[in-house]
């Protein structure tokens, strides 16, 4: 049971590159998140996906943009990338419940370390 | 908005001792909260959640933890640490999105070191 998988695991851009990481989830969630993590100030949510043809801003969407074409699918693209971009980044799947929204866990991918020089 | 503060951004603890990490919730309505782990070089795994009911919620690995709405508090406990648990810890609150979905506000993490 893969779970979310994400590609590449690591990958080194140069300044103004462009690049797509791609999210997959096989647990059929309607939900799906990318984040990324930076020392001393844990995840920052990007931008969302609340189903299959929907994107949604976060709260650091600026330089990135996502497409979800296939609900089991949500990529994350850098059009130009900049040094301020290096980071790991997360995707995560979540299902709406039937109740509540709020507690349902978010189930999280390995991750992708992404350096720009 | 709601926030989680985790004090303490390294803990050491010896092995077999308690493992106590604080986390400290804002929140102007009843909160969701979770705790999840990460390991190196992995993503994050779910510990326990808490969304109302009972205070003191058990997770896997023998954590738990309690939340306290006096002291608006969600502090992760094992009373035996091994050394499999070194990790780092991450507190988090939930917050409905528009249009769907639930947002997840972390802390800053607690890098817990066990040491022989």
């Amino acid at each position: 049971n893969a779970g979310v998988t994400q590609t590449p695991k690591f990958r080194v851009l140069k300044t103004g590159q462009s690049m797509t990481l791609l999210c997959a989830q096989d647990m059929n969630h309607e939900y799906m998140y990318w984040y990324r993590q930076d020392p001393g100030m844990g995840l920052r949510l990007i931008h969302y996906s609340v189903g299959e043809g929907t994107t949604a801003k976060g709260e650091v969407p600026d330089g990135y943009n996502v497409s979800r074409l296939k609900k089991q699918n949500f990529l994350l693209g850098l059009e130009s990338a900049a040094p301020s971009q290096t980071s790991v980044y997360f995707c995560a799947s979540s299902y709406p419940g039937l109740n509540l929204i709020r507690n349902q866990p978010q189930h999280f991918g390995d991750g992708t370390r992404l350096s720009i020089l | 908005a709601q926030s989680v503060t985790q004090l303490g951004s390294h803990v050491s603890v010896s092995e077999g001792a308690l493992v106590l990490l604080r986390c400290n919730y804002s929140s102007s309505v009843p909160p969701y909260l979770f705790w999840y782990v990460q390991y190196p070089n992995q993503g994050l795994q779910l510990l326990l959640k808490y969304t109302t009911g009972a205070t003191l919620v058990k997770g896997i690995n023998g954590f738990e933890a309690e939340f306290k709405k006096s002291e608006t508090s969600f502090h992760l406990t094992k009373p035996s640490a091994h050394m499999s648990d070194a990790a780092e810890y991450f507190c988090a609150v939930s917050d409905e999105l528009t249009g769907g979905g639930n947002k997840l506000t972390f802390g800053t993490g607690t890098q817990l070191k066990v040491e022989l």
